[in-house]
């Protein structure tokens, strides 16, 4: 399950089954998204990005999800694999800020062999 | 094609003293982002430059930090007078457009 304080919010699963990791963003304005992954002691992986004009994105393995009326963004992993673990962090790119992006706090995913 | 480059891997500082920290952008890279992450936070942007220009350096503390990217040579990240709230994993990011890109394996800092 999920679990939100002080530290990261952690979300546990069993490899195999599908996660799927959820990310407010603060500004309407924002029109372009990243997921990152990042594993211990490395920089922040690109894994799938969306932009405003669309609410859905697939890529291999996972898919992201779009909802601008209540500025939330998802990440779904298909069977997730013990690689999977990592620290997974929205981003947002605000329309006109040239690649300033806005990162949220992060998701520790852990799987479970 | 090597991806970003950042060194020193590890830094470890006095307080007081001075922190250089490199960032070679991707072959081709006109565009860089230098960003810290604090222990269990998100990375926060610094700074944004083009070569020989600070584009965005609306993230950079006021005192003590500065960036540059020269024509020749990697961008540098220099940290004068070190504190202790300096200690932070940084960052850097390249691209050939004003679009994020990807990032190096970044630098630990550390204050001692």
């Amino acid at each position: 399950g999920e679990s939100v304080g002080l530290h990261l919010p952690t979300l546990s699963v069993q490899e195999g089954d599908n996660s799927i990791i959820n990310c407010a963003y603060s500004n309407s304005a924002s029109d372009y998204f990243i997921w990152y992954k990042q594993e211990s002691g490395k920089g922040p992986q690109f894994i799938i990005d969306i932009r405003s004009n669309m609410d859905k994105r697939q890529g291999q393995r996972v898919t992201v999800l779009l909802n601008k009326t209540v500025k939330h963004l998802s990440l779904q992993i298909a069977a997730t694999q013990p690689g999977d673990s990592a620290v997974y962090f929205c981003a947002e790119n605000r329309k006109g800020s040239q690649g300033n992006l806005i990162f949220g706090k992060g998701t520790k995913l852990s799987v479970k062999p | 094609n090597a991806g970003v480059m950042q060194n020193p891997r590890h830094l470890v500082r006095r307080r007081g003293q001075e922190a250089r920290l490199r960032c070679s952008p991707m072959k081709g890279h006109s565009h860089v982002y230098w960003y810290r992450q604090l222990p269990e936070e998100g990375l926060k942007f610094m700074v944004y430059l083009q070569k020989e220009n600070i584009i965005d350096e609306s993230g950079m503390p006021k005192e003590r930090f500065s960036a540059e990217f020269p024509k020749e040579g990697p961008s540098i990240l220099r940290i004068q007078q070190v504190v202790r709230g300096d200690s932070a994993a940084y960052f850097c990011a390249s691209s050939p457009v004003h679009d994020p890109g990807p990032f190096g394996p970044g630098t630990r800092l550390t204050v001692l």
